[in-house]
């Protein structure tokens, strides 16, 4: 079955260390996406990429990085510079084409301790 | 830039009332226009979408029409049961998503 998959779905870390996000899907997407949503709030744009070794920032992006080395790969690392990075991070991509809806995968949600 | 506006909840219903949930957008082109539904902890899911003017977009009872003379999306469900609980996004796509702050929805039995 194609989707897209999100890994782990709890991640907790201590204040000041870098964590790094998985997203993965087997699709054939072009487009991949990163949101941030807190609670009550809707969804915010941290990176997107419409093609491999091509990304470019959102709404909100400082204190975040990625990388698109593989197609079906885009995962994001939360630097220690994001000032409250505890949220639910959540990984979508679409085909192309602004007729497509976005797939979106399970969500990591990140506790910083 | 591209927007969405939605209505702000929280919505509580009784089980069998009528939903409607208001959205409006601004939009300098042609956007699709969607509306995802997310459970309690999970991913957002595709509920519907509308590609075009007059297109109607229809799911699991749900409904909504893309009026453009309006600049609107409205979603509406004409007897809701208490599975439908759950918070609700409307979104625009032009080149990429701007979503909605989403409306939470309790049905309840």
């Amino acid at each position: 079955d194609g989707g897209i998959t999100q890994s782990p779905k709890y991640l907790f870390r201590k204040e000041g260390q870098n964590v790094t996000l998985s997203c993965e899907q087997n699709l054939n997407h072009d487009a991949m996406y990163w949101y941030r949503q807190d609670p009550g709030q809707g969804l915010r744009l941290i990176y997107y990429s419409q093609i491999v070794n091509d990304f470019q920032k959102g709404d909100i992006a400082e204190g975040y990085s990625v990388s698109r080395e593989k197609k079906e790969s885009f995962p994001l690392t939360v630097t220690s510079a994001q000032k409250n990075p505890t949220a639910f991070y959540l990984c979508a991509c679409t085909g192309r084409g602004s007729y497509n809806e976005q797939f979106f995968g399970p969500g990591t949600r990140l506790t910083v301790l | 830039g591209d927007s969405v506006t939605q209505m702000e909840g929280p919505v509580t219903l009784s089980e069998e009332a009528f939903l409607t949930i208001n959205c409006t957008y601004t939009a300098t082109g042609y956007p699709s226009l969607f509306w995802y539904v997310q459970y309690p902890g999970e991913g957002l899911q595709l509920l519907l979408k509308a590609t075009k003017a007059d297109d109607k977009g229809s799911n699991k009872g749900f409904e909504a029409t893309y009026r453009k003379e309006t600049t609107s999306f409205h979603l509406e469900k004409g007897s809701v049961q208490v599975s439908d609980s759950a918070v609700y996004f409307c979104a625009l796509n032009d080149y990429k998503l701007s979503f909605g702050a989403g409306t939470t929805v309790t049905v309840r039995a």
